[in-house]
């Protein structure tokens, strides 16, 4: 299986900055089938990014993914207070679907 | 609006069995294929199982396969997971989720959840 490693592992920023977040594939993505999601305590995920670069319905624009292949990122231009959550990501090009181990983002 | 309600967890003793339900509504049930997933706690995610629309397609994570069978009544909107053989590291919260594109295939991203139902696994 397709295992995703996220970096890094917890992120302490102020509202206001640029943050980028990665997910490393242990081998290549078909397709960049490649989402990401934001959760927040004590709620399910919340479908962010999908297809490497596609943000679905009702999501910012402060947030993009990016990329292809094994390295995708997830940027958020300028954090919200409510921005501050742990993010996954998800492959779905190679079966079974799996999920990175998630990155915190907290408030500094 | 669509929506997802899951329900069915509960405590249950090693070997035990437990059926999960989730009940949609808001889209057309039959043409989206709907997934588990779970979350440990104060762990990631970690996907489970997932069927077609149709119901003719099934599929397991590793960790469940050949234990847990999920299966869909599209004439009730529902999307059911039996557990069987349960074991400690089975408890988790356990989310319904709906794919986001319609169509055959099984794999995807996951546009809504439900709200999450706990099994607890442990004598």
């Amino acid at each position: 299986e397709i295992v995703l490693t996220q970096s890094p592992g917890t992120l302490s920023l102020s509202p206001g900055d640029r943050t980028t977040l990665s997910c490393r594939a242990s081998q290549s993505v078909i397709g960049n089938y490649l989402a990401w999601y934001q959760q927040k305590p004590g709620q399910a995920p919340r479908l962010l990014i999908y297809s490497a670069s596609s943000r679905a319905a009702g999501i910012p624009d402060r947030f993009s993914g990016s990329g292809s292949g094994t390295d995708f990122t997830l940027t958020i231009s300028r954090l919200e207070p409510e921005d501050f959550a742990v993010y996954y990501c998800q492959q779905y090009g190679t079966s079974p679907q799996t999920f990175g181990q998630g990155t915190r983002l907290e408030i500094k | 609006e669509v929506q997802l309600l899951d329900s069915g967890g509960g405590l249950v003793q090693p070997g035990g069995s437990l059926r999960l339900s989730c009940v949609a509504s808001g889209f057309t049930f039959s043409s989206y294929a709907m997934n588990w997933v779970r979350q440990a706690p104060g762990k990631g995610l970690e996907w489970v199982s997932g069927i077609s629309g149709s119901g003719d397609s099934t599929y397991y994570a590793d960790s469940v396969k050949g234990r847990f069978s999920i299966s869909r009544d599209n004439s009730k909107n529902t999307v059911s997971l039996q557990m069987n053989s349960l074991r400690a590291e089975d408890t988790a919260l356990y989310y319904c989720a709906k794919r986001a594109a319609e169509g055959i295939y099984l794999m995807g991203s996951l546009n809504y959840w439900g709200q999450g139902t706990l099994v607890i696994v442990s004598s």
